[in-house]
């Protein structure tokens, strides 16, 4: 299985930072990744497909890059309905494998 | 827009099966282009993919499942379903179905479905 590892686990912020948070593939997973955003009691909602393209809908303050194992989803501009969990999703080869999620907290 | 939605029993007794349907309006199951999910969320936990299948009857289930789980496709329903056997109480949780395009991954969700193993 592909690993992925997502830091940091719980991000103290206030609104207005900015914000980055990482997941590393174990292995290169080329730009097969995806960042969704869970509020307590919601169902994941996808940010960003393909390392980069921001979903319809979504807010230009979130932007997501990197290729091959590192990947970083950027906040710029932290925003009171920002505050949630966020997970990445590698979906090169099965099984489909998340990190273990990045909880923003309002510091 | 394909829109989902999870069905089934909330409660599952230790040791039973589970069994949980997905509903699909908004596109067909048949299409080629789709593919069909299962992920799950234990309560406080992140999330798991479990499985996904090709309207073909193609599947893929992660091998932390072991053999205890079964997907299938009923074209006539649009639908697609989950099975998976010899419960316990690690397998309590919200359970996603979830569809994708050839060049997405997960690009739409039901709302989940709150399964509890205990008797």
């Amino acid at each position: 299985d592909i690993q992925m590892t997502q830091s940091p686990s719980a991000m103290p912020a206030s609104v207005g930072d900015r914000v980055t948070i990482t997941c590393r593939a174990s292995q290169d997973i080329s730009n097969s990744l995806a960042w969704f955003q869970q509020k307590p009691g919601k169902v994941p909602k996808r940010l960003i497909s393909t390392a980069s393209t921001l979903q319809s809908g979504v807010p230009s303050r979130f932007s997501g890059s990197g290729s091959g194992t590192e990947f970083t989803l950027t906040i710029n501009g932290l925003q009171p309905e920002d505050f949630a969990t966020y997970y990445c999703l590698q979906h090169k080869g099965f099984p489909y494998t998340f990190g273990l999620g990045t909880k923003l907290e309002i510091k | 827009q394909v829109q989902l939605q999870e069905s089934g029993p909330g409660l599952v007794k230790p040791s039973e099966t589970l069994s949980l349907t997905c509903s699909v309006s908004g596109g067909s199951i048949s299409n080629a282009d789709s593919y069909w999910s299962w992920i799950r969320q234990s309560p406080g936990k992140g999330l798991e993919w479990l499985a996904y299948i090709y309207y073909t009857g193609s599947t893929y289930s992660n091998p932390s499942l072991g053999s205890r789980a079964t997907m299938s496709v009923d074209a006539s329903k649009n639908q697609f379903s989950l099975k998976m056997t010899a419960v316990t109480a690690a397998d309590t949780a919200v359970y996603y179905c979830a569809w994708e395009t050839v060049t997405g991954a997960l690009d739409s969700w039901g709302q989940g479905i709150l399964v509890t193993v205990s008797s």
